[in-house]
């Protein structure tokens, strides 16, 4: 089945340096990514959309030009957290989608972000 | 906008009873709707999905129902048993291309042996 990879799957940093998290769809061309964030106890709140080549969608709310989305290729897109602060710790999950809207959304295993 | 909603935030059971967990969404102009698991700490998995032509879905022990008129979905697990202990989530994808899951917080599940 498709796997989608996200890597790391955890990361501890110190606040004011910048953190990349991987997202790599290893069997299939994701034309879709979907960045989600989740805080302890909350649901998954969608961050950002991005499609391939293009520029990322972001949620109302969400800092464009802190939680920067690339996704240069079909099987990778990245998220960089800059200039992390304590709040931005969180669990941060990527998603991937080929092909059409009613196409199967696949998950990575998250990665547990801890800004100190 | 989707607002999902789903009940109890958390459950306790012993060993072996049958259970049932709750999603409610406002707007019935979805998609379908998916039911996950997440382990503490780990990424998602799909139990069921439902397209919003159907009714109900079945896999071994899980049941998933929809309702859309009434904006509801049901999720039934059959016989608990302890490795059932998860966070099942309920999410919704509408129709307009290109957009994302959207989630529910979600019921915690902690099946006693």
């Amino acid at each position: 089945g498709a796997v989608v990879s996200q890597h790391p799957s955890w990361v501890i940093c110190k606040s004011g340096t910048s953190v990349k998290i991987e997202c790599r769809s290893l069997d299939f061309q994701a034309t879709t990514m979907f960045w989600y964030r989740q805080f302890p106890k909350q649901s998954l709140m969608l961050m950002a959309t991005s499609n391939e080549g293009s520029k990322a969608t972001y949620e109302q709310g969400v800092e464009k030009d802190k939680f920067l989305i690339n996704h240069a290729s079909l099987t990778l897109s990245t998220l960089t957290v800059t200039s992390a602060h304590p709040e931005d710790s969180s669990f941060y999950i990527c998603s991937a989608r080929s092909g059409t809207h009613n196409s199967p959304l696949h998950f990575g295993n998250g990665t547990r972000l801890t800004v100190t | 906008k989707q607002e999902v909603t789903q009940i109890p935030a958390a459950l306790s059971v012993p060993e072996g009873e049958n259970l049932v967990l709750n999603c409610s969404f406002t707007d019935s102009a979805i998609y379908n709707l998916q039911w996950f698991r997440q382990d503490p700490g780990k990424g998602l998995t799909s139990l069921l999905l439902i397209q919003s032509s159907q009714r109900e879905q079945t896999s071994g022990r899980l049941n998933a129902s929809l309702d859309k008129s009434s904006g509801r979905s049901t999720l039934y697990i059959a016989a608990s048993q302890p490795g059932d202990s998860a966070t099942y989530l309920c999410a919704l994808l509408g129709y307009i291309a290109g957009t994302a899951l959207i989630f529910g917080k979600g019921t915690t599940l902690s099946v006693s042996s």
